[in-house]
């Protein structure tokens, strides 16, 4: 079964530290990795998309994720972490072989201390 | 730039009433989708649309059902409202064109409250 895990519930990071958001995934065939953020009331706002190519993938608002296919892995990351980045990321996988739907993790609430 | 709107922000309703909750984007998009995410469990996908008057179901299809009539507007009626489905409902689109690797994009979202 297709499957996406977000191992951590929160992560809490000072700012102007480097962060990092985990994700790891189960898919048939190649798989096609999507990060999104969502802001307090707000709806899910595209970060970035890994399909085919370069293993790291830059986004929107300085995020950027490493794709590994040995680890199965699509960790996010920033390299100084700004207090406006507290918000709650999701993680979503599509297998190669399935149709337009989308596997979604749990998400994790990412807090930025001043 | 995209944009999924999305008919309330904020809903109250009581059990047994029966709930429209309608979305609109503005570009041309083939596939439009309903969410409804709890915490702790992301988001679980009710129904999509690849086409006008098309649907399949998602994961959680029961006690929902859907209606196209129209590209630009995918409308997702309860039809008989219960507790357990007070939860935050998203609407999604994306380009198609069986394409598999579009993005999505979302509307701000309805937060359902039954009583």
């Amino acid at each position: 079964a297709q499957s996406v895990a977000q191992p951590e519930d929160q992560v809490n990071v000072a700012e102007g530290n480097p962060l990092t958001v985990k994700c790891t995934y189960s898919v048939s065939g190649n798989p096609y990795l999507f990060w999104y953020v969502q802001y307090p009331n707000r709806g899910l706002q595209f970060l970035l998309k890994y399909i085919t190519g370069d293993n790291l993938v830059k986004g929107s608002y300085g995020f950027e994720a490493e794709f590994n296919k040995s680890q199965t892995s699509f960790h996010l990351k920033k390299p100084s972490a700004l207090v406006s980045d507290s918000a709650l990321y999701f993680c979503a996988v599509r297998g190669g072989d399935s149709n337009y739907q989308l596997i979604w993790g749990a998400g994790t609430k990412l807090i930025i201390k001043p | 730039d995209v944009k999924v709107t999305q008919s309330s922000r904020y809903l109250v309703k009581r059990t047994g009433e029966k709930v429209f909750l309608e979305c609109v984007q503005d570009m041309d998009h083939e596939n439009m989708f309903w969410y409804r995410q709890d915490p702790g469990l992301g988001l679980r996908l009710i129904y999509f649309s690849y086409d006008v008057k098309m649907k399949e179901k998602g994961d959680i299809p029961e006690g929902y059902s859907v209606s196209r009539e129209k590209k630009e507007r995918f409308s997702l009626i309860l039809e008989s409202a219960s507790t357990n489905q007070t939860s935050m409902y998203l609407c999604a689109s994306s380009l198609g064109s069986g394409r598999t690797t579009d993005t999505q994009y979302f509307g701000p979202g309805t937060r359902l409250t039954v009583l």
